[in-house]
């Protein structure tokens, strides 16, 4: 089925840093969603975006729905260890508004 | 925020027998919940919708006959892996989406249930 372009695939960096990753899609989405998962567990849920062009903070997170609706990026100020895991990004596109796309995931590493 | 659980966090069993796991809405009524399945460093991929009150829509490739789903209601779905094999050992991770009259559509996970076939 259809994929998210979710870059870059993984990411290695210093306590302190700043983070920035991104989702693209060929296709308008309706809402993007960023998830973290932690090794064993289940995403949860960090952001939702629901309109072209929001920008919406969550602490440290800030996320945004692109102007064209076909991305959205993910940003983390000042990361810390515990930031360390993988972050998808999701969305439901406007031809499949009851299914949930997912990008493949960045795995991101805290180096202290 | 709204909670999703699953049970069993992790389950070993032997070849040939079933196994069934739950997924519960603790504080939200989900009409639509999702079964996934992940393999090691890959993303989710959506196994089937399950739907209260109304059969299961898998996804091409996934046997209906072998993962049953049943919905029985607004907060709580069931996945049972029937005679199962090796090949079906794997992380299953349910999720729900909370009815909001079609607006803000979102979607939360449980923590994921751990299956091992031996």
């Amino acid at each position: 089925g259809q994929q998210l372009n979710q870059s870059p695939q993984s990411m290695f960096i210093q306590e302190g840093e700043d983070v920035s990753m991104n989702c693209t899609s060929s296709s308008i989405f309706n809402t993007w969603l960023w998830y973290k998962q932690d090794p064993g567990e289940g995403p949860v849920l960090l952001i939702a975006l629901y309109k072209a062009g929001e920008l919406t903070s969550n602490g440290r997170l800030t996320a945004q729905f692109g102007i064209t609706r076909k991305d959205s990026f993910l940003n983390i100020s000042a990361s810390i260890p515990s930031d360390v895991g993988i972050y998808f990004c999701a969305g439901f596109s406007s031809g499949s508004a009851r299914q949930l796309t997912f990008g493949s995931g960045t795995q991101l590493t805290v180096l202290p | 925020g709204a909670v999703v659980s699953q049970h069993p966090s992790w389950v070993i069993c032997k070849s040939g027998t079933s196994v069934k796991i739950e997924c519960r809405s603790l504080d939200f009524q989900a009409t639509t919940m999702f079964w996934y399945r992940q393999f090691p460093k890959q993303s989710l991929m959506l196994m089937a919708t399950s739907n209260e009150g109304s059969k299961a829509t898998y996804e091409q490739g996934v046997e209906k006959d072998k993962f049953l789903i049943n919905h029985a209601s607004l907060t709580l779905s069931t996945l049972t892996v029937t005679s199962a094999h090796p090949e079906d050992s794997s992380f299953y991770i349910c999720s729900a989406r909370p009815w909001t009259g079609g607006s803000q559509n979102t979607q939360y996970f449980g923590p994921g249930t751990r299956l091992t076939v031996l």
